[in-house]
């Protein structure tokens, strides 16, 4: 089946830093979209992508949607607290539609140091 | 949050013993979903259904059934526990688009 491959695996950085973690893929997808797990919760969608080359915003996180359809990447700015958890960037191959089900990196553990 | 409910939020059971998960919806979606999520695997698609009655296989379904009767619930059955089957449990539904997923709460099964 398809792969992704989510990078870092973790990260371990100071509050106020910025974050960057990408996903690539041998396979091209329609469809990305980034989630935040939280201990013991399920995942939160953050930001969905559904054209290549889209940048899309949501107040102190960016993702952007590849070219190639093959990667994505999502950027946390000023970093606080509240962002530690785990990041997956999943993919799926409708437009439109995740009729099938996602394919999922294994996920970015950020760790903030106060 | 999207209107997502899973029982048992928690389970322990015996090897070789049925389980049936389910999930609740309140959304009125059609797409619902069934993962599980496994460290250094993160999250598999096991099966999902696009309408009553309608299911399909996903990436890790051996050793797992499911149905749907009704919109509002899809039931995860493993007819035969194995250790194995050891996980956490993700019901997910589609956006109003279906062009997203929402996520459950999760069940976290152990077989011993």
């Amino acid at each position: 089946g398809q792969q992704l491959n989510q990078s870092p695996q973790s990260m371990f950085i100071q509050e106020g830093e910025d974050v960057s973690m990408n996903c690539t893929s041998s396979s091209i997808f329609n469809t990305w979209l980034w989630y935040k797990q939280d201990p013991g919760e399920g995942p939160v969608l953050l930001i969905a992508l559904y054209k290549a080359g889209e940048l899309t915003s949501n107040g102190r996180l960016t993702a952007q949607f590849g070219i190639t359809r093959k990667d994505s990447f999502l950027n946390i700015s000023a970093s606080i607290p509240s962002d530690v958890g785990i990041y997956f960037c999943a993919g799926s191959m409708y437009s439109g539609g995740g009729a099938d089900g996602l394919t999922f990196g294994k996920g970015t553990h950020l760790i903030i140091q106060p | 949050d999207a209107g997502i409910t899973q029982s048992p939020r928690h389970k322990v059971t015996e090897t070789g013993t049925p389980v049936t998960l389910r999930c609740h919806q309140t959304e009125n979606h059609r797409y619902m979903y069934w993962y599980r999520q496994d460290p250094g695997h993160g999250l598999r698609l096991i099966h999902y259904s696009y309408g009553v009655k309608d299911t399909d296989k996903g990436e890790v379904s051996d050793g797992y059934s499911v149905s749907r009767s009704k919109t509002e619930d899809f039931l995860l059955t493993l007819e035969s526990a194995t250790s194995s089957q050891t996980s956490v449990y993700f019901c997910a539904i589609s956006g109003p688009s279906g062009d997203t997923q929402y996520f459950g709460p999760g069940t976290r099964l152990t077989v011993l």
